[in-house]
């Protein structure tokens, strides 16, 4: 069965560095995700992405967040100057109609 | 503001007893509802689906209902056993658009006794 693929799988991180979190989405999805999860509470939507831009971003996604497809198959977070606050599991997926296929995610630690 | 939630927080059940978990939202324009489960370290795995043109849909061991009137999901679970002890949310797409963001309930986590 398909997967979307995320790496790495826990990434620890000094406070004020950047991250790049990495997905590779289901080959033939056209439209991709990012989500996160603050320990212990719900899954929130950051943004999503269709045809080469974003098609829609929450709140949360401020500029301090960017997204990126540099290839046919890599669908790119990057965390700039990332803040305590900012530790989560973030969740990529992927969907081509109804149904998003979710990724195991990435445990993102700030210390 | 729009919310999805879930009544209650944790479930006990016995193994191979039926599992009932509810969600309520408040979106009344919601045309898409979905279960995922969460395994501890892992990612939402989609459940069941079910339209806002529909009440019930059935799969596999699961049935999912929606009721539109008073705004409530439900998702039940038949014969449960213990590899269905999970997390499970319920989330809704409040866009008409298929490819919109979901937005989740907290959460409720299902433990099996065996």
């Amino acid at each position: 069965e398909p997967e979307v693929t995320q790496t790495p799988s826990h990434q620890v991180t000094q406070m004020g560095q950047e991250v790049i979190l990495r997905c590779v989405p289901i080959s033939n999805h056209l439209y991709f995700y990012w989500y996160r999860q603050i320990l212990g509470q719900k899954v929130e939507f950051l943004v999503s992405f269709y045809n080469n831009e974003i098609s829609e971003k929450s709140e949360i996604f401020d500029d301090q967040f960017s997204v990126e497809r540099p290839d046919g198959s890599n669908f790119t977070l990057k965390i700039r100057s990332t803040k305590l606050e900012d530790s989560a599991m973030y969740f990529c997926a992927s969907s081509l109609l109804y149904g998003y296929t979710f990724g195991s995610g990435t445990r993102l630690t700030v210390v | 503001g729009e919310s999805v939630g879930l009544h209650l927080p944790t479930l006990s059940v016995q193994e191979g007893d039926n599992s009932i978990i509810n969600c309520a939202y408040s979106n009344s324009a919601s045309d898409y509802f979905i279960w995922y489960k969460q395994e501890s370290g892992k990612g939402p795995q989609f459940i069941i689906d079910i339209r806002s043109n529909m009440d019930k849909r059935q799969g596999q061991r699961v049935t999912v209902l929606l009721n539109k009137t008073v705004k409530h999901l439900s998702l039940q679970i038949a014969a449960t056993q213990p590899g269905d002890s999970a997390v499970y949310f319920c989330a809704e797409n409040p866009d008409t658009g298929a490819n919109s963001k979901l937005t989740f309930g907290k959460g409720i986590t299902l433990s099996v006794r065996p």
